[in-house]
């Protein structure tokens, strides 16, 4: 069954605005763990964020801001005040307790117009 | 710096063939997995290692195989190369921290032709 499902296949945000990125997660493990990668065109896979299930506070870095809606399932991405260098795809992954693999989603594409 | 490495970064491939992709990274992590990644599917998992000698079957692992006979390395083989085996190849791999964040190699641009 999928675990983490990303809706948006693609998505285009002008120049600094801001853009949210969806992901659900399916688990029945009450302590996991989500991840955000971003992959540029170059192809290499960039951690930018992680919320654990039991933390307190939505997790952020810099321009990057997990909205982590636990009854809902949802981890969605804001980046605010997107730059074109933002042009990339975004996956989800989640990792549950006591497990050190993850199960990425399809991936969103997000494309910053000048 | 530590860091994770995969050679090759392209092959091209018979079908039949065996391959093997390297994988080593001096980060002194006992974790390490293998994804492909295919348009449309997002990272698959392949096989993981959770330490030396240790190895496990991911989601996708037909027709693919790793040993782990120390903490640096995790050889990708692919035992008979087929055309559904060309894919974009990723080593990974993970510390015990809290976030247990992977840290990925380059890719590997594998084509079977």
């Amino acid at each position: 069954a999928q675990k983490i499902t990303q809706t948006q296949p693609g998505m285009f945000v002008q120049e600094k605005e801001a853009v949210t990125l969806d992901c659900t997660y399916d688990t029945s493990d009450p302590s996991y763990g989500l991840f955000w990668y971003k992959q540029p065109s170059s192809g290499e896979m960039i951690f930018l964020i992680y919320q654990g299930s039991y933390d307190q506070q939505n997790a952020t870095e810099g321009r990057y801001s997990l909205n982590f809606q636990k009854a809902r399932k949802s981890a969605n991405l804001v980046i605010s005040a997107s730059q074109l260098g933002d042009s990339a795809m975004y996956f989800c992954a989640m990792r549950e307790f006591n497990d050190y693999k993850l199960s990425f989603g399809a991936g969103t594409t997000v494309t910053v117009r000048a | 710096d530590a860091e994770i490495t995969q050679s090759p970064r392209h092959k091209i491939t018979e079908t039949g063939r065996q391959v093997t992709l390297a994988c080593h990274q001096t980060w002194n992590h006992n974790n390490m997995f293998w994804y492909r990644q295919d348009l449309g599917h997002g990272l698959r998992l392949i096989h993981y290692s959770y330490g030396v000698h240790d190895t496990n079957k991911g989601e996708v692992s037909d027709g693919y195989s790793v040993s782990r006979s120390n903490t640096e390395d995790l050889p990708l083989t692919l035992e008979s190369a087929a055309s559904s085996q060309t894919s974009v190849y990723f080593c990974a791999s993970s510390d015990s921290s809290r976030t247990y964040e992977q840290y990925f190699g380059p890719g590997t641009r594998l084509t079977v032709t």
